[in-house]
């Protein structure tokens, strides 16, 4: 079955660092990642999307590339702000037919705090 | 324009009685879906739904849980007989079509606690 795998968190930075937090994924066929963000009390807010290989996703300063050959799809910004203080989740889509269609399968979410 | 809007937010139950959630889709948006977050966890799927019909439900615990997504109102989640294990956020996620190229909207969730 898919799976998504991310790093273990809870990541502690501080302002302006460069952050990475790492995705890999588990899947049949051509899958479409995102990343979703997650401020507390509320829902996920999507972040960035890839739908086919060597994509890059982009939003807000973060930026993540569909690799196929590594099966990953890394969350990573240049410099981060406390605002960016929040859990994220990387997550995949099946892209073939059939009921699973649509259905995202999450990883387990990375907290990421940010101090100034 | 509206997102998904979900409600209660906050629900308390005791052991034994039922549980609804709401969740009414963005305005256009006819697919709907239902994910479960335990504490400290990842969203897990429950079920999917089209207008009037279940699409998937392989996410969906076999017994105590239905769901529904009339063809006027708001979809539905009941959970019969709530135990301490029902404890968790749910939440509700619409999209307008069944494509890639549409991704999810979520809805800001229903945190049901079991006494």
């Amino acid at each position: 079955g898919n799976s998504v795998t991310q790093m273990e968190g809870p990541v502690t930075l501080s302002e302006e660092a460069f952050l990475t937090i790492n995705c890999t994924y588990t899947a049949t066929g051509y899958p479409s990642l995102f990343w979703y963000v997650q401020y507390p009390g509320e829902g996920l807010q999507l972040l960035l999307k890839a739908t086919k290989a060597d994509d890059k996703g982009s939003n807000k300063g973060f930026e993540a590339t569909y690799r196929k050959e590594t099966t990953s799809f890394h969350l990573e910004k240049g410099s981060v702000q406390v605002s960016d203080s929040a859990v994220y989740f990387c997550a995949l889509s099946p892209t073939a037919g059939g009921t699973s269609y649509g259905k995202l399968t999450f990883g387990q979410g990375t907290i990421l705090t940010v101090h100034p | 324009n509206a997102g998904v809007m979900q409600n209660p937010r906050h629900l308390v139950r005791r052991r034994g009685q039922e549980a609804r959630l709401r969740c009414s889709p963005m305005k256009g948006h006819s697919h709907v879906y239902w994910y479960r977050q335990l504490p400290e966890e990842g969203l897990k799927f429950m079920v999917y739904l089209q207008k009037e019909n279940i699409i998937d439900e392989s996410g969906m615990p076999k017994e105590r849980f239905s769901a529904e997504f009339p063809k006027e109102g708001p979809s539905i989640l009941r959970i019969q007989q709530v135990v301490r294990g029902d404890s968790a956020a749910y939440f509700c996620a619409s999209s307008p079509a069944r494509t890639v190229n549409q991704p999810q909207h979520f809805g800001d969730g229903t945190r049901l606690s079991i006494l």
